[in-house]
């Protein structure tokens, strides 16, 4: 079974910091992989899909890559802002097709 | 506006009472997941629907059942034989099984005392 580990569990940083977040899952024969954002109580927010025939997407100060090979995918945040304060999941989804599986998060406080 | 709905927001029930979720998508997507968040764990898959009348289990689906008479819809009753119901319980929907991404409703909490 895919076991998911994001690293840190939380994180703390300036406003204006750029960071990354680490994802690493143990079965490498994935489909695609998903980052999500998770504000508290809310539902899940998709921010980047990474197809299996990809190595990288961006979305405006978002970049997440991903090596399938080595069983790891970062997310980079540029310029961090108070508003990208939240919990930052992600989900390697298995080769079936069938099942996303779903690290614990980073948990991102961006002081201003 | 386009989205998957959950109802209620907040759910309390005595224990032993069976209690239904409800999951709304306008987004005529074939896919549809019940997903359930514990504190300090990552999201695990309760059952999913690839089509209508037709699911499957996921990781964790004792003590829930599901049906999908339409596709706009995937209700999950949580039974009493379900040992600890007490979670935030997320639906999600895609436009197919692969390739595409997921997208999540607000999500329900239940606290069942």
């Amino acid at each position: 079974k895919q076991e998911v580990t994001q690293i840190p569990a939380a994180l703390s940083v300036p406003e204006g910091e750029n960071l990354v977040l680490n994802c690493s899952f143990t079965d490498s024969a994935i489909y695609n992989l998903q980052w999500f954002r998770q504000d508290p109580g809310k539902g899940l927010t998709s921010l980047l899909l990474i197809q299996s025939s990809q190595r990288e997407q961006t979305s405006g100060r978002l970049n997440a890559s991903l090596d399938k090979s080595s069983g790891r995918s970062t997310l980079y945040i540029a310029a961090s802002q108070p508003g990208d304060s939240a919990t930052y999941l992600c989900a390697p989804q298995e080769n079936t097709g069938n099942q996303f599986y779903f690290g614990t998060g980073t948990s991102l406080t961006v002081i201003p | 506006d386009g989205g998957i709905t959950q109802s209620p927001k907040y759910l309390f029930r005595k224990e032993g009472q069976n209690v239904t979720l409800s999951c709304e998508q306008n987004l005529n997507h074939d896919a549809m997941y019940w997903y359930r968040q514990d504190p300090g764990q990552g999201l695990r898959l309760i059952y999913y629907s690839q089509i209508v009348n037709d699911f499957q289990k996921g990781d964790i689906a004792e003590g829930y059942s599901v049906s999908r008479e339409k596709k706009e819809s995937f209700p999950l009753t949580v039974t009493s034989a379900q040992k600890n119901p007490t979670a935030f319980y997320l639906c999600a929907s895609s436009r197919e099984r692969t390739a595409y991404e997921q997208y999540f409703g607000p999500g329900t909490r239940l606290t069942v005392t």
